[in-house]
């Protein structure tokens, strides 16, 4: 079945620092990925997409690329910021025997320190 | 203004004595979902609705009931809690495949 794999953390990091946080995926039909940001006590919150290969999504300085070729998206930010401290969860979203399935990878907290 | 709302944001349950959870949106979204999700765990999924269509999870215990009797509202049912379904509660919705998930803030279920 279809599957994600993130690196696992924590990741620590300082202000500034450059991040790449680790996803591959596996799918037998053609997925969208997503990267969802969980803050603390809350739900989660998207935080960028792609809907198909070569495609990159970005916000808030994030930015990652689906790459079909090695079935990644990995989620990388130039500088991060102490208020990027949470969990970052990769996701696909696929559609399964007439149904529609969000499967999320194992999520990744990073730390960001001042 | 909130889309996804979840209630109670907290709640706590007897061992053994049923429990339910409420899910509302204002996005007219096809599809709801419930998840569950422990501690430094990635969400789980339980089930979801495409529609009145209820697709069951293969290993989502018997214990858990769902009902979704309108667009809006959907319920999840724990019939017995035990002390391993302490945990958060996630509900999503999405217009259909492809699309991003529209999560509530969750409730925290704890069983004592």
């Amino acid at each position: 079945g279809d599957s994600v794999t993130q690196m696992e953390g924590p990741v620590t990091l300082s202000e500034e620092a450059f991040l790449t946080i680790n996803c591959t995926y596996t799918a037998t039909g053609y997925p969208s990925l997503f990267w969802y940001v969980q803050y603390p006590g809350e739900g989660l919150q998207l935080l960028l997409k792609a809907t198909k290969a070569d495609d990159k999504g970005s916000n808030k300085g994030f930015e990652a690329t689906y790459r079909k070729e090695t079935t990644s998206f990995h989620l990388e930010k130039g500088s991060v910021q102490v208020s990027d401290s949470a969990v970052y969860f990769c996701a696909l979203s696929d559609r399964k025997n007439g149904g529609f399935k969000t499967i999320f990878g194992a999520g990744t907290r990073l730390f960001v320190k001042a | 203004d909130a889309m996804v709302i979840q209630n109670p944001r907290y709640q706590v349950t007897q061992f053994g004595k049923p429990v339910t959870l409420s899910c509302s949106q204002t996005l007219n979204h096809n599809v709801m979902y419930w998840y569950q999700q422990k501690s430094s765990q990635a969400p789980k999924l339980l089930f979801h609705y495409y529609d009145k269509d209820f697709n069951n999870e293969a290993d989502t215990p018997d214990n858990f009931q769902s009902r979704r009797p309108n667009t809006s509202f959907c319920f999840l049912d724990i019939r017995s809690p035990g002390l391993g379904d302490a945990a958060m509660y996630l509900c999503a919705t999405t217009t259909g495949v492809g699309t991003e998930a529209f999560f509530g803030q969750g409730t925290r279920l704890t069983v004592v």
